[in-house]
């Protein structure tokens, strides 16, 4: 089983570039959502989403688009990086939304110079 | 909207000895509780959850946690420590949705759990 697979792995983007982070899950999961990570700040919500053509904001969605048009994908669009944005970058999804366990990909590590 | 408090951003141990890792959550409604696990380099791994009945939840590795609702903890605990126990831990909760949202899952700010042999 994939589970969650997130690409790139690494990325870097000069400030005002522009890029989409995919993730894809092939577990049938409804609930998917976008993490960004960065040191003492544990894990932030950006967007996620309950289902196809359903989407909602987290904590940090600044600076971010998202759009789900699929069950199984769930892109992160950056529309104009900036330096704030360097961090890694996680994609979970879970079957029952947030009260089930999450499934994690292994993360896209972003620097914006 | 829920919170998570983690108290330690980094806890040392001695091989064999006692790992608490602290975990409070701000909440007037029981919620679901997880823990998780990051190894470097890696995403996060589900070590337990509480979702409802028996308040004591064991999960992987021989990790276990207590619910404690006039605490509002959820403390993470094994009794003898691992070097390959030594990750970062984080404690999680669900934060219902309402009128206008959905529910959604907030991380804690880690902790950092280092082994000493």
């Amino acid at each position: 089983n994939a589970g969650v697979t997130q690409t790139p792995k690494f990325q870097v983007l000069k400030t005002g570039q522009s890029m989409t982070l995919q993730c894809a899950q092939d577990m049938n999961h409804e609930y998917m959502s976008w993490y960004r990570q960065d040191p003492g700040m544990g894990l932030r919500l950006i967007h996620y989403s309950v289902g196809a053509g359903i989407t909602d904001q987290g904590e940090a969605p600044n600076g971010y688009n998202v759009s789900r048009s699929t069950t199984e994908d769930f892109p992160l669009r950056l529309l104009s990086a900036a330096p704030s944005q360097t961090s890694v970058y996680f994609c979970a999804s879970s079957y029952g939304g947030g009260i089930s366990p999450l499934h994690f990909g292994n993360g896209t590590r972003l620097t914006v110079t | 909207a829920q919170s998570v408090t983690q108290l330690g951003s980094h806890v040392s141990v001695s091989e064999g000895a006692l790992v608490l890792l602290r975990c409070n959550y701000s909440s007037s409604v029981p919620p679901y509780l997880f823990w998780y696990v990051q190894y470097p380099n890696q995403g996060l791994q589900l070590l337990l959850k509480y979702t409802t009945g028996a308040t004591l939840v064991k999960g992987i590795n021989g990790f276990e946690a207590e619910f404690k609702k006039s605490e509002t903890s959820f403390h993470l605990t094994k009794p003898s420590a691992h070097m390959s126990d030594a990750a970062e831990y984080f404690c999680a909760v669900s934060d219902p949705g309402g009128e206008t949202s959905y529910d959604k899952v907030i991380f804690g700010p880690g902790t950092s759990l280092s082994v000493i042999p």
